[in-house]
């Protein structure tokens, strides 16, 4: 059974940087698949930020392309989010998913989310 | 607003059948295959409809999803009470390089 579990601050400043982990159980990363985040700000629909291969080949939203960075850590079966430069627009609910990888938009395992509040 | 175009809401009574559609561009659903989710309140979204018209294992028969030109649809017949969830349609955009969801369509059962 694949699991995802979100992990990091709830609570991040202006202008600061957010930075979350996804432990993965059940399936390893380096075996195959995309592995990505996904947010949802309170009240709104879904947005993705970006997936990545674990061989590393990214692909991020071009609206976030210039402040998220997403890595892989093959050791540790996680992966990682970096959103620099928040503001409160960037509060939101974050998944981490498990993608089946470029060129389409299937999301077959889910986080259970973790909301993150950008604020002074 | 979303790239992918989605009513915000549909409403049904018990045992009717709904219609959501996603209506998109020559970029995502003209050009790619289109994936469901639902979103039941307070849980994490959850794949509902792949490849324009496939069930994972567990998908009741009564959620199926079609695919024409550059607009989806997904029918839930039977409407039952526990389907009153948010459902997204989502593709890949070959023009944007990633990919795209709807606004989302908030179902109420009557």
């Amino acid at each position: 059974q694949v699991q995802l579990q979100e992990s990091g601050p709830r609570l991040v400043r202006p202008s600061e940087t957010l930075s979350l982990t996804c432990t993965v159980s059940g399936y390893s990363i380096s075996s195959g698949y995309f592995w990505g985040w996904i947010r949802q700000p309170p009240g709104k629909g879904l947005e993705w930020i970006g997936s990545m291969y674990h061989s590393g080949k990214t692909y991020y939203n071009s609206s976030l392309k210039s402040r998220v960075t997403i890595s892989v850590d093959t050791s540790k079966n996680q992966f990682s989010l970096r959103l620099s430069s928040v503001t409160a627009a960037d509060t939101a609910v974050f998944y981490c998913v498990r993608g089946l990888g470029s060129g389409n938009s299937i999301f077959d395992y889910w986080g259970q989310g973790t909301l993150v509040t950008v604020s002074s | 607003q979303s790239v992918l175009t989605q009513p915000p809401s549909a409403s049904g009574a018990p045992g009717q059948r709904v219609t959501i559609s996603c209506s998109g561009s020559s970029s995502n659903v003209g050009s790619n295959t289109v994936n469901w989710y639902q979103q039941l309140p307070g849980t994490a979204p959850k794949l509902l409809i792949y490849s324009n018209n496939q069930r994972p294992s567990g998908v009741p028969d009564r959620f199926s999803g079609s695919k024409s030109g550059t607009s989806a649809s997904l029918a839930i017949s039977g409407l039952q009470s526990e389907d009153e969830a948010d459902y997204y349609c989502a593709a890949w955009d070959d023009s944007l390089n990633g990919v795209v969801f709807g606004g989302g369509t908030k179902l109420t059962v009557l």
